[in-house]
């Protein structure tokens, strides 16, 4: 499976933007990049996801580099809701399971 | 957007005893569900991938006959925790795609199981 990589922990302050950065050095041509993000005690939440340009949906921007060997979640305006653990995933083949990292916990601070 | 609802949200049970989970679309067909659990302050991992009408494909290191996994209908799967024993104890979380990976999964709530 193609790995992701990001860092354990990030910080923020309430209504500023916030870039959540991942590493997928391995990536396939047919792989997608999906986000998710599990706040305490919930099933995790579908957040964006893209395969070579950049998406933009009501929740946040997906910013996919151009070799796709990294991309970055994009949160414009952090609220103290968005505090949770937030899972970058490579998706290549129909039907098969997400499989999880360790994620980067997103603290927000008001 | 589909819905996946996972019932019961939380369950306490004896040693010994059965607990079953419940994992249903509730406005999409899906033919393949998946099963995770989560212990505190780690990831999920994946248990076991459910088809409907088939048997269920488990990951290394779960034990088939600990945790039935009946998908009978394309809207319900079920996850039975048999002879339950406290560190079975978790977080556990069942998903559900609806065609592929151009999109979204879906997710349940999740339910808390405690063994005491």
């Amino acid at each position: 499976d193609a790995k992701t990589t990001q860092p354990n922990s990030m910080e923020s302050n309430e209504e500023e933007p916030v870039h959540l950065p991942c590493n997928h050095s391995t990536i396939s041509g047919t792989d997608y990049i999906h986000w998710y993000r599990q706040l305490p005690s919930q099933g995790p939440e579908y957040v964006i996801h893209g395969l070579t340009s950049n998406v933009n949906n009501r929740m946040a921007s997906l910013a996919i580099a151009e070799d796709r060997k990294s991309s970055t979640l994009i949160l414009h305006r952090a609220t103290l809701r968005d505090a949770a653990v937030y899972y970058c995933i490579l998706v290549y083949q129909a039907g098969t399971a997400l499989i999880f990292g360790k994620g980067t916990t997103l603290s927000v601070s008001s | 957007g589909a819905v996946v609802s996972q019932h019961p949200s939380w369950v306490i049970c004896k040693s010994g005893t059965s607990v079953k989970i419940e994992c249903r679309s509730l406005d999409f067909q899906a033919t393949t569900m998946f099963w995770y659990r989560q212990f505190p302050k780690q990831s999920l991992m994946l248990m076991a991938t459910s088809n409907e009408g088939s048997k269920a494909t488990y990951e290394q290191g779960v034990e088939k006959d600990k945790f039935l996994i009946n998908h009978a209908s394309l809207t319900l799967s079920t996850l039975t925790v048999t002879s339950a024993h406290p560190e079975d104890s978790s977080f556990y979380i069942c998903s559900a795609s609806v065609r592929g990976p151009n999109t979204e999964a879906f997710f349940g709530q999740g339910t808390r199981l405690t063994v005491v």
